[in-house]
């Protein structure tokens, strides 16, 4: 079965401590990866995605196609970084499959 | 045009009523897609549009569900007699395609739904 897992629910750290956010897909093909943020009384909005290898806000994220990852990490978290966020493989060129969502904490 | 527009914001309807919400996409954005979010889960994808040609929908819409796009640009989304179970946020999102990696998907801030 196709499926996207974020195993972690809710992620507290301190501010200035690393974080990192797991996801996991099981696709055939080679979906293309996408993270979602989203912020407090905001909308969903695109944080990154795996082909532009970007660095957004301080994040990267790292595609393995061996163990299907595709973690989002950040060496110093921010309090400003506290938000859910998703993982979204995207089968073909339109249809983003959520994960279930891992909310950050960051405290001070 | 500042983004994604969704109208109502909210909607508290009693079961058996008919609803009816409103995308209004970014303007030159060709694509549009319908997502629905319950508690405790991400988006799921419902339907999808290109231009006003619907392309693809999800088991998820039943035969109560329907969506149009009759111009191209807005979209509505009807819920015929609704049931508790339909109670959810819905998200509508739209598209073009991206000078590299493809179409970026731009959201609207949603409709709740609750049926009571």
């Amino acid at each position: 079965a196709q499926r996207v897992t974020q195993p972690e629910k809710l992620l507290s750290v301190f501010k200035g401590a690393p974080v990192e956010l797991k996801c996991n897909y099981s696709y055939s093909g080679s979906p293309e990866l996408f993270w979602y943020v989203q912020y407090s009384r905001q909308r969903l909005q695109l944080l990154l995605r795996h082909i532009s290898r970007e660095s957004i806000k301080g994040f990267t994220a790292d595609l393995n196609k061996g163990e299907t990852s595709f973690h989002l990490k950040k060496p110093f978290a921010q309090e400003e970084d506290s938000a859910m966020y998703y993982c979204a493989p995207r089968l073909g060129d339109y249809k983003l499959s959520f994960g279930a969502g891992t909310t950050v904490t960051v405290r001070a | 045009d500042t983004g994604v527009s969704q109208n109502p914001r909210h909607k508290i309807t009693k079961r058996g009523q008919n609803v009816t919400f409103r995308c209004d996409p970014i303007s030159e954005h060709n694509r549009l897609y319908w997502y629905r979010q319950t508690l405790g889960q991400g988006p799921e994808f419902l339907t999808y549009f290109q231009n006003e040609a619907q392309l693809e929908k999800s088991r998820l819409l039943s035969d109560r569900f329907s969506a149009e796009r009759p111009k191209g640009s807005f979209s509505t989304l009807e819920i015929q007699r609704t049931e508790q179970g339909d109670s959810a946020m819905y998200l509508c999102a739209s598209s073009q395609r991206a000078l590299v990696g493809g179409y970026e998907q731009y959201f609207g801030p949603g409709t709740r739904l609750t049926v009571t």
